[in-house]
């Protein structure tokens, strides 16, 4: 199973863009990468899923480069709404056993 | 309208007890899930289930026990309450039907359990 590791917490202000990156050097070639959001007291959302280069929605984009070891979160522009916490998840389409949130990245977004 | 929602919201009761955690989702999915977020908050899979039939069981213990009448609901029953099964406790649905990270999950809103 990938391993993946994130800061444990970052600070922004209002109006930034905010980039979370994820390790998660022993990534598979058939491992997708996946982002969820979870606000206090809430269940996780998902946010994006990519497998290479770039990947962008309304929400966020994901920018994963050639050798797969690392994938960053772009949010553009965050608001205090953004505050919450941030989750990386590396697994193949169809395996089971590795649905584990590790402890992801607390965003603290600052007025 | 709620997608996947969980009844009750908080749940205190006292150690050895037993308890029920209800979820239903109107979301039209096969696959629903049980996860528990403990005190360091991590979030980790207990069950899954695909129209009524298990396909993911962690290693949980055997007082957990999932039951899903219908594909819409996956309820959680926890006999002999331990002090540390006290966590939020997440229900889950996905569309797709492997149980994998890929799928997109929708969550509902936790229960906060409390085991005095």
């Amino acid at each position: 199973l990938a391993k993946t590791t994130q800061p444990i917490s970052m600070d922004s202000y209002e109006g930034q863009e905010v980039n979370i990156t994820c390790s998660h050097n022993n990534i598979a070639t058939n491992d997708y990468i996946t982002w969820y959001q979870q606000f206090p007291s809430q269940g996780p959302r998902f946010i994006i899923q990519g497998y290479k280069t770039k990947v962008t929605n309304e929400v966020a984009s994901l920018f994963i480069p050639a050798d797969r070891k690392s994938s960053t979160l772009s949010l553009p522009r965050v608001s205090l709404s953004d505050t919450a916490v941030y989750y990386c998840l590396v697994g193949e389409f169809g395996s089971q056993g590795n649905l584990i949130f590790g402890k992801g990245t607390k965003l603290s977004v600052k007025p | 309208d709620t997608a996947v929602s969980q009844t009750p919201k908080y749940l205190v009761t006292q150690m050895g007890n037993d308890k029920s955690i209800k979820c239903e989702q109107n979301l039209g999915h096969d696959t629903m899930y049980w996860y528990k977020q403990d005190s360091k908050k991590f979030l980790k899979i207990m069950f899954s289930y695909n129209n009524k039939e298990l396909i993911i069981n962690e290693t949980v213990p055997n007082r957990f026990s999932p039951k899903s009448p219908d594909k819409a609901h996956l309820n959680l029953h926890i006999n002999s309450l331990e002090l540390g099964d006290s966590a939020v406790y997440f229900c889950a649905s996905s569309r797709q039907t492997s149980g994998s990270v890929t799928d997109t999950q929708y969550f509902g809103p936790g229960t906060r359990l409390t085991v005095l």
